[in-house]
């Protein structure tokens, strides 16, 4: 079975700083590996996916991840941080004999000291 | 084109009562899931389902029922509240990715509250 860690639970970046969030995880198999953000008391939106091909994936307001198959993570980075990027990050898995049964991790809350 | 619509938004419930969660989309996805959002402990899968008819256990599934009567809908149910049930839950639904065979990416609801006393 799937699974999923976010060894960081808060992170506080100065805005316009750099940010790179953890994600690693654990599947037998290539996996399908995302990142979803959710803003203070909202749902949660897609910010980027990996099915296969280049490793280094863009997503939405200008976050990148990079699949390493060698060190089974999947790390969201952004070069310059914006107030509005304060929210939870969350990093899931699927399989690909399991595609439907998305594995969350347990989430990186992100602060943004002005 | 509502997308994702769960009801209710908020529901206090007494230990021992039941209710209903309901989900409904409108994007024809096949797969529905939902989960349950508690501090610290991210998204949990709950139950999910490929298609009408068809359902499957996710990773916290015990004191929960599904069904999945139509493609639109996917109610999810608490016979016998317990406190422990008391979070936020959310609802969502997943269309194939074209050209990569069983990928597919979720659209959430905007989750219900629900507090077990």
């Amino acid at each position: 079975a799937q699974s999923v860690t976010q060894p960081d639970i808060h992170i506080t970046v100065s805005e316009g700083a750099s940010l790179e969030l953890r994600c690693n995880y654990s599947y037998g198999a290539t996996p399908y590996l995302f990142w979803y953000v959710q803003s203070p008391g909202q749902g949660l939106q897609l910010l980027l996916k990996y099915f296969s091909g280049d490793t280094l994936v863009q997503g939405i307001k200008g976050f990148e991840a990079e699949f390493k198959r060698s060190q089974s993570s999947f790390n969201l980075r952004k070069p310059s941080v914006h107030w509005s990027d304060a929210a939870e990050y969350f990093c899931a898995v699927a399989g690909y004999s399991s595609a439907s049964k998305i594995i969350f991790g347990s989430g990186t809350r992100l602060s943004i000291r002005p | 084109n509502a997308g994702v619509t769960q009801t209710p938004k908020f529901q206090v419930l007494k230990t021992g009562q039941s209710m209903t969660l309901q989900c409904a989309q409108d994007m024809n996805h096949e797969y529905m899931s939902w989960y349950r959002q508690d501090p610290g402990m991210g998204l949990r899968l709950i139950h999910y389902s490929v298609g009408a008819g068809i359902t499957d256990q996710g990773e916290v599934p015990n004191g929960y029922n599904v069904s999945r009567s139509t493609t639109e809908d996917f109610p999810l149910r608490l016979l016998s509240a317990a406190p422990s049930q008391t979070s936020v839950y959310f609802c969502a639904s997943s269309y194939k990715v074209a050209g990569m065979r069983g990928a597919n990416v979720l659209t959430f609801g905007a989750g219900s509250r629900l507090t077990v006393l």
